[in-house]
């Protein structure tokens, strides 16, 4: 079935570094592809997402490039901050059946030192 | 936000006894989802809901049973609870998108069940 795989964790940064999370999918039709944020004690919210081959998704100075051609949704920051320290977890959804399910990666801990 | 909540937002309960957890949204949208999460498994998909006595199983399905007689109500039921079953429920919710695919998907607060 479709799968998502991210980068294992924790990721530890410091303040101002580059970063990127790796995310690739495994989906037998055209899935549209996330990314959520899970702050400590809080439900995932939407970080940014895109829908067809080459869209870019973008927000909060984060970005991430539907490729289809290298299953991949890779999210990048050019430059952290403490308040990115959270959960990050890769989805995609697609439609089976007549339904459309949302699977989700395994999450990857980022963690920014000062 | 949207609105969605989840009760109760903390259980205790023991092994061999039902459990239910409530999804309730205000949103009217058409697709509901169970999730647990747990260290190193990210989320997994329990049960889905695609309409109004519409469900379908997710990844991890065994030991739940799901119902939605109307739109906006979710449940998700342990028939008889095991310490396995001891983790975070969430809940969201989404729409039908392009091509039929769930659109963003909003979350509850979660639920931490805990079984003893």
């Amino acid at each position: 079935g479709d799968s998502v795989t991210q980068m294992e964790g924790p990721v530890t940064l410091s303040e101002e570094a580059f970063l990127t999370i790796n995310c690739t999918y495994t989906a037998t039709g055209y899935p549209s592809l996330f990314w959520y944020v899970q702050y400590p004690g809080e439900g995932l919210q939407l970080l940014l997402k895109a829908t067809k081959a080459d869209d870019k998704g973008s927000n909060k100075g984060f970005e991430a490039t539907y490729r289809k051609e290298t299953t991949s949704f890779h999210l990048e920051k050019g430059s952290v901050q403490v308040s990115d320290s959270a959960v990050y977890f890769c989805a995609l959804s697609e439609v089976y059946s007549s339904a459309s399910k949302i699977i989700f990666g395994s999450g990857t801990r980022l963690s920014i030192r000062p | 936000d949207a609105g969605i909540t989840q009760s109760p937002r903390h259980k205790v309960t023991e092994t061999g006894t039902p459990v239910t957890l409530r999804c309730h949204q205000t949103e009217n949208h058409r697709y509901m989802y169970w999730y647990r999460q747990d260290p190193g498994h990210g989320l997994r998909l329990i049960h889905y809901s695609y309409g109004v006595k519409d469900t379908d199983k997710g990844e991890v399905s065994d030991g739940y049973s799901v119902s939605r007689s109307k739109t906006e109500d979710f449940l998700l039921t342990l028939e008889s609870a095991t310490s396995s079953q001891t983790s975070v429920y969430f809940c969201a919710i989404s729409e039908s998108g392009d091509r039929g695919r769930a659109t963003e998907a909003f979350f509850g607060q979660g639920t931490r069940l805990t079984v003893v």
